[in-house]
């Protein structure tokens, strides 16, 4: 059963401190995605690669946040330094596609709550 | 005014009704209309995808796009408890993968 898995699920931390999210492809798939959910302005799109190179990246905050994809088995989203405003579930979904649409397989979530 | 609009609800039924969720949008290039469910602390999971306007059926779901009106429905027959979550709306321009989301409307289905 092919899934896309995402660690931590769970990461509480302090204001200031750097904070690694990861998250595992589904094999085969070529692009990924990274988003952002909160109550107040649902599921926002951060970042996505396709093939490891970075596609886009304009609604992720420049300064502190950062995306990468270091093979194609990991991708990896770091906030530094975290803020409480950064508080919310951080998706990573998985898709095959070639530059229209895309089915996304969504992860499980990594709940960030910064103190 | 955000691109795809949704009813937060949430909106609450008894088992065995007809359930009408919809989104507006206000991007003539959106082609592709999809239909995402979540349920609590797990991630969205897709539903129903049509590509631009007219019907699609399967199983209870029916998805309804309208690209004259900007509308869109998701359309749940003899609604189960298990429907119970988030329904998330989300489309695309031909051109691109990115899509946008509604913010979600919460059902509840209950026995």
């Amino acid at each position: 059963d092919a899934r896309v898995t995402q660690t931590p699920r769970h990461k509480v931390t302090e204001m200031g401190q750097e904070v690694t999210m990861r998250c595992q492809p589904i094999l085969g798939h070529n692009t990924v995605f990274w988003y952002r959910q909160t109550m107040m302005q649902g599921l926002e799109l951060l970042a996505y690669f396709r093939n490891r190179a970075p596609l886009d990246d304009s609604g992720m905050p420049k300064d502190r946040f950062s995306a990468e994809m270091p093979d194609a088995t990991l991708a990896t989203l770091k906030i530094q330094p975290s803020e409480p405003r950064d508080s919310a579930v951080y998706f990573c979904a998985s898709g095959l596609g070639e530059g229209a649409y895309c089915e996304q397989y969504f992860g499980p979530g990594t709940r960030l709550t910064v103190t | 005014q955000k691109e795809v609009e949704q009813d937060p609800g949430p909106l609450s039924v008894p088992e065995g009704a007809i359930v009408s969720l919809n989104c507006t949008y206000s991007n003539s290039a959106f082609q592709y209309f999809m239909w995402y469910r979540q349920y609590s602390r797990k991630g969205p999971e897709l539903l129903m995808y049509t590509y631009s306007s007219g019907n699609k059926e399967d199983g209870r779901f029916t998805a309804q796009v309208d690209k004259s009106s900007k509308y869109i429905s998701l359309f749940i027959r003899d609604s189960q408890p298990s429907d119970s979550a988030t329904y998330l709306c989300a489309m695309s321009a031909s051109n691109t993968d990115k899509l946008i989301f509604g913010t979600g409307t919460r059902l509840q289905v209950f026995p």
